[in-house]
């Protein structure tokens, strides 16, 4: 079956550093990609998302490009903040379904 | 953006007992809501697929007749966890589909549940 695999956290950086969290997918076919933030406290909410090979997802200065070569979805972000502290999931769906498959989280800490 | 609720937050249960959990988009009609389980450093499990008006979808190994779900109104479903036991206690969380709003699921906080 199909399935998401993200890095292991948790993650810790200073504010301003280089953030990437890895995510990769097993999957029949062309599924849509996605990232969700989880904020404490809160339910998860979608950050950014991708349909098609090569598309590039972005929001609040995070992106991820769909790389169906490498089967990859990977978050960056250039310059972390303190409010960017939160659990990120991965996840995919296939063929318009609205059923979601997650990664484990990666939780993400942003030290002043 | 659009806002789904859950009641109660957070829940303590004696073994036995059957504990219901709401969940209620609360700006939007949900045609489908999903509820999901999740455990400590671990993925969001889908347990079932809820339409409203109908019976629910449940995945594989998730047990229908423990996990009563019912999707009453297209704004709220309820997850009854009946006869729960210590190895029921998880992190439920449900989503909401709604009405021409393609690609995007809305996630409520999450209902802690404790059964001692």
């Amino acid at each position: 079956g199909d399935s998401v695999t993200q890095m292991e956290g948790p993650v810790t950086l200073s504010e301003e550093a280089f953030l990437t969290i890895n995510c990769t997918y097993t999957a029949t076919g062309y599924p849509s990609l996605f990232w969700y933030v989880q904020y404490p406290g809160e339910g998860l909410q979608l950050l950014l998302k991708a349909t098609k090979a090569d598309d590039k997802g972005s929001n609040k200065g995070f992106e991820a490009t769909y790389r169906k070569e490498t089967t990859s979805f990977h978050l960056e972000k250039g310059s972390v903040q303190v409010s960017d502290s939160a659990v990120y999931f991965c996840a995919l769906s296939q063929g318009g379904s609205e059923k979601l498959v997650f990664g484990k989280g990666t939780k993400l800490t942003v030290n002043p | 953006g659009a806002v789904v609720s859950q009641h109660p937050s957070w829940v303590i249960c004696k073994s036995g007992t059957s504990v219901k959990i709401e969940c209620r988009s609360l700006d939007f009609q949900a045609t489908t809501m999903f509820w999901y389980r999740q455990f400590p450093k671990q993925s969001l499990m889908l347990m079932a697929t809820s339409n409203e008006g109908s019976k629910a979808t449940y995945e594989q190994g998730v047990e229908k007749d423990k996990f009563l779900i019912n999707h009453a109104s297209l704004t709220l479903s309820t997850l009854t966890v009946t006869s729960a036991h210590p190895e029921d206690s998880s992190f439920y969380i449900c989503s909401a589909h709604g009405t021409g709003r393609a690609y995007e699921q809305y996630f409520g906080p999450g209902t802690r549940l404790t059964v001692t």
